[in-house]
């Protein structure tokens, strides 16, 4: 159990373009879902954390209208880059919890922006 | 002062060897502490998960954790190069995870 999916696994897009990553939680319902960037050899961070229905709370410096994040229901949210430059290109990975600290992470999506 | 502290040095082990992973974190009132194995072009994986101070066993894999020191350990006893990956730790608390930066371990056959 605890499954969670991420759709493209691999994206490349042109400059000014923007681009929707999926994250599902195939079998449970996640109460919460995480939205991380990875850099080459670097750790993990936090971009935001959406509940099912209300608006994601955003970290400090990541900027809420170029990284757009709907949380539509408690198996799916999405992650819109707008007007992707190349210096979004990244390794973007989600997260679900459906009960205190544990998160499942998806295989992550590796974005590459030209 | 960071809140979770690992040093992402990378760590060669030959097969069979015990791998010995740690962390430190700075807020106490972190209650909750998970290791996760991380593969190349991957998402990381959940290998442990604890909240409170000792230790926790799950196969080959022992999570150590000492809250008055708030140092937390992961071991791997009998190393394989199947366990070549990366490791971090992560503290919970306050809704959310703090990670470190993580290890990489490379066990050489």
């Amino acid at each position: 159990g605890a499954v969670v999916s991420q759709h493209p696994s691999w994206v490349i897009c042109k400059s000014g373009t923007s681009v929707k990553i999926e994250c599902r939680s195939l079998d449970f319902q996640a109460t919460t879902m995480f939205w991380y960037r990875q850099f080459p050899k670097q750790s993990l961070m936090l971009m935001a954390t959406s509940n099912e229905g209300s608006k994601a709370t955003y970290e400090q410096g990541v900027e809420k209208d170029k990284f757009l994040i709907n949380h539509a229901s408690l198996t799916l949210s999405t992650l819109t880059v707008t007007s992707a430059h190349p210096e979004d290109s990244s390794f973007y990975i989600c997260s679900a919890s459906r009960e205190s600290y544990e998160q499942y992470f998806g295989p992550g999506t590796r974005l590459t922006v030209t | 002062q960071k809140e979770v502290e690992q040093d992402p040095g990378p760590l060669s082990v030959p097969e069979g060897a015990i791998v010995s992973l740690n962390c430190t974190y700075s807020n106490s009132a972190f209650q909750y502490f998970m290791w996760y194995r991380q593969y190349s072009r991957k998402g990381p994986e959940l290998l442990m998960y604890t909240y409170s101070s000792g230790n926790k066993e799950d196969g080959r894999f022992t999570a150590q954790v000492d809250k008055s020191s708030k140092y937390i350990s992961l071991f791997i006893r009998d190393s394989q190069p199947s366990d070549s990956a990366t490791y971090l730790c992560a503290i919970g608390g306050n809704n959310r995870l703090a990670f470190g930066k993580g290890n990489q371990v490379v066990v050489i056959p």
